[in-house]
């Protein structure tokens, strides 16, 4: 198992370009996550989906747009993006039932210039 | 309020020490986890803990849910567990949303 594979690992992005971020899982894990760390800080929810067509917003979901695009999948799209966007994004995924732990993916270090 | 907070955020250790860091959570939270984010950025699962006890190794962790605070242990502390400890907790009134701590940052030196 890959486990929770985030792509890519590294961008550069200018003010107002738009890209989106891909993640999966091979966990069979209904529910996903987007989380960002900026330097110093924990990490704050940006985005949520508790399965396959549902999404929600976490903490920190201005400026962004998800979609989970099968169970597998699930994919952060910045529009505009904005130098306050500058942050490592990590991608997770967690088990229901009685053990519901996440996983996380190795993150994306995002600039934006 | 929703919240979930550590202490210390920071702690420096000699090698061989022993050390314990705090997670206080809000009633609104359960399903207590604990990560450790190595110096080059990995997230990597310590313990699933909604309540009781789990050791692995060196590493032991309680949750005492009723009063809301979880414990990591970490015994015979050595350089490799220098980094960033996290506890995370699921918002009950949201089925699957987890939130962070802000961490304990932990140097451990020879």
């Amino acid at each position: 198992n890959a486990g929770v594979t985030q792509t890519p690992k590294f961008q550069v992005l200018k003010t107002g370009q738009s890209m989106t971020l891909q993640c999966a899982q091979d966990m069979n894990h209904n529910s996903m996550y987007w989380y960002r760390q900026d330097p110093g800080m924990g990490l704050r929810l940006i985005y949520y989906s508790a399965s396959e067509g549902t999404t929600d917003k976490g903490e920190v979901p201005n400026g962004y747009n998800v979609s989970r695009l099968n169970k597998r999948e699930f994919s952060l799209r910045l529009e505009s993006a904005a130098p306050s966007q500058t942050s490592v994004y990590f991608c997770a995924s967690r088990r229901t039932g009685s053990r519901n732990e996440q996983y996380f993916g190795p993150g994306t270090r995002l600039t934006v210039t | 309020g929703i919240q979930v907070e550590q202490s210390p955020p920071d702690l420096i250790l000699q090698e061989g020490a022993n050390s314990t860091l705090r997670c206080n959570f809000s009633d609104s939270v359960n399903n207590l986890q604990w990560f450790h984010q190595n110096p080059w950025g990995q997230l990597i699962n310590l313990f699933y803990i909604p309540s009781g006890t789990k050791q692995n190794g060196r590493l032991s962790a309680t949750t005492v849910a009723t009063e809301r605070y979880s414990l990591l242990y970490i015994s015979s502390s050595q350089t490799t567990d220098s980094g960033v400890y996290f506890c995370a907790g699921r918002v009950k009134t949201s089925y699957d949303k987890v939130i962070f701590g802000p961490g304990t940052s932990l140097s451990v030196i020879p």
